[in-house]
């Protein structure tokens, strides 16, 4: 079975501050996961991606992900914040073996402080 | 990236009245599209599986009769909200599998369509 819990529901950060919005994931197989943003009224938004290549992942806008398999976690960064980072964050797990069945968090609203 | 593109963005309608949803691919052809349900402040809830030239497939607790979901083409499903009532207001977005990406799980999304029932 799959699952995918995101640590925080809100997260504060001021501008030009890292921010780091947590998701650890279980999943019986070699999963993909992902980092999606919904800015208010709008769909979802790919970030970036992990299907088994490279652990740390880089996506759009200067968000970065890495994959531990160890911990169960895919940690989504971002050296520095910008006004236009304020979103919902949605991390996703979808299990490779069979992709019909995706796994939403309950997502992350990211803030961000003048 | 590919283009997944929702109609309309926002509705008003009155108790009691039906309406439609469209969810297209614009430059990719998709035998499954999903469809979301989106409360305020909340994760996306899977209503249905949209499949081309097939019955959709209905999550647990989602009315079949109440949302009809149809797939007519590999570019095009609609959502009908049936008979409207002011709690089927809500956020309702659409998503779609690229061929060749589907074994990912990656999905493209619709930009949602608002639905407010009066």
């Amino acid at each position: 079975a799959q699952s995918v819990t995101q640590l925080d529901s809100h997260v504060s950060v001021s501008e030009g501050t890292p921010v780091l919005l947590r998701c650890n994931y279980s999943s019986s197989y070699s999963p993909s996961l992902f980092w999606y943003v919904q800015h208010p009224n709008k769909g979802l938004q790919l970030l970036l991606k992990y299907t088994s290549a490279a652990t740390l992942v880089k996506g759009i806008n200067g968000f970065e992900a890495e994959f531990k398999k160890s911990e169960t976690s895919f940690h989504l960064t971002k050296p520095s914040a910008h006004m236009s980072d304020a979103a919902e964050y949605f991390c996703v797990v979808s299990d490779q073996s069979s992709a019909s069945k995706i796994i939403f968090g309950s997502g992350t609203r990211l803030s961000i402080r003048p | 990236g590919a283009v997944v593109s929702q109609h309309p963005s926002w509705v008003i309608c009155k108790s009691g009245t039906s309406v439609k949803i469209e969810c297209r691919s614009l430059d990719f052809q998709a035998t499954t599209m999903f469809w979301y349900r989106q409360f305020p402040k909340q994760s996306l809830m899977l209503m249905a599986t949209s499949n081309e030239g097939s019955k959709a497939t209905y999550e647990q607790g989602v009315e079949k009769d109440k949302f009809l979901i149809n797939h007519a083409s590999l570019t095009l499903s609609t959502l009908t909200v049936t008979s409207a009532h002011p709690e089927d207001s809500s956020f309702y977005i659409c998503s779609a599998r690229v061929p060749g990406l589907a074994g990912t799980g990656e999905l493209f999304f619709g930009e949602g369509s608002r639905l407010t029932v009066l």
